[in-house]
């Protein structure tokens, strides 16, 4: 797995658009990156992956760099339901299982 | 479809009692995770198993048991519960589509 780095905290306010950054500078040619993301209590939910290409659907869209070394989130119109703890992940292709760090928590405020 | 479902929602155990975790998919996921998440802390996986009839240790295993009973169901077996591991546990299984998880809505374990 490609190790990740992201910032602890964030905030943004209602109806901006919320930018979670992540480093991941060792990523190899064929290791995806998957954001998930976790609300207060709940198990972890599944937000959008991508490999090289910028991915967007229903909840976000994801921006790679082009030398794959870091990508943001972008939650355009952020509510409060949207405070979470955010978490960036890139795998090993193929790898049997998933190492989650600690996440940047995302405070939406009024 | 109820994705991943976890059984009991809420446990509080003694010392030395033995319990047994429940977890199910209904996706037809070949893959199954059982982490543990403390409070304030990130997730670590217990155990894990890639298919039916295999499992295999994560990063903090003492202290616990698995069963893939079948290609729908993972247990996770304390047999001597211990304060330390009072804790949220989530239950996963991994579609091989896009190597996505998804995960259950958690057990959450006190040891007193």
């Amino acid at each position: 797995d490609a190790k990740t780095t992201q910032p602890p905290s964030m905030d943004c306010a209602e109806g901006r658009a919320a930018n979670l950054p992540c480093n991941h500078s060792t990523i190899s040619g064929n290791e995806y990156v998957y954001w998930y993301r976790q609300i207060h209590s709940q198990g972890p939910q599944y937000i959008i992956h991508g490999l090289k290409n910028n991915e967007t659907n229903e909840m976000a869209s994801l921006i790679i760099t082009e030398d794959r070394k870091s990508s943001t989130l972008i939650l355009p119109h952020a509510t409060l339901r949207d405070t979470a703890v955010y978490y960036c992940i890139a795998p090993a292709r193929g790898a049997s299982k998933l190492t989650f760090g600690t996440g940047t928590r995302l405070q939406v405020t009024l | 479809n109820a994705g991943v479902t976890q059984t009991p929602k809420f446990q509080v155990l003694k010392t030395g009692q033995s319990m047994t975790l429940q977890c199910a998919q209904d996706m037809n996921h070949n893959s199954m995770y059982w982490y543990r998440q403390d409070p304030g802390m990130g997730l670590r996986l217990i155990y894990y198993s890639a298919s039916e009839g295999t499992t295999d240790k994560g990063e903090v295993p003492n202290g616990y048991n698995v069963s893939r009973l079948n290609k729908r169901e993972f247990s996770l077996r304390l047999e001597s519960a211990a304060p330390s591991q009072t804790s949220v546990y989530f239950c996963a299984s991994l579609t091989g589509v896009s190597d996505t998880q998804y995960f259950g809505p958690g057990t959450r374990l006190t040891v007193l």
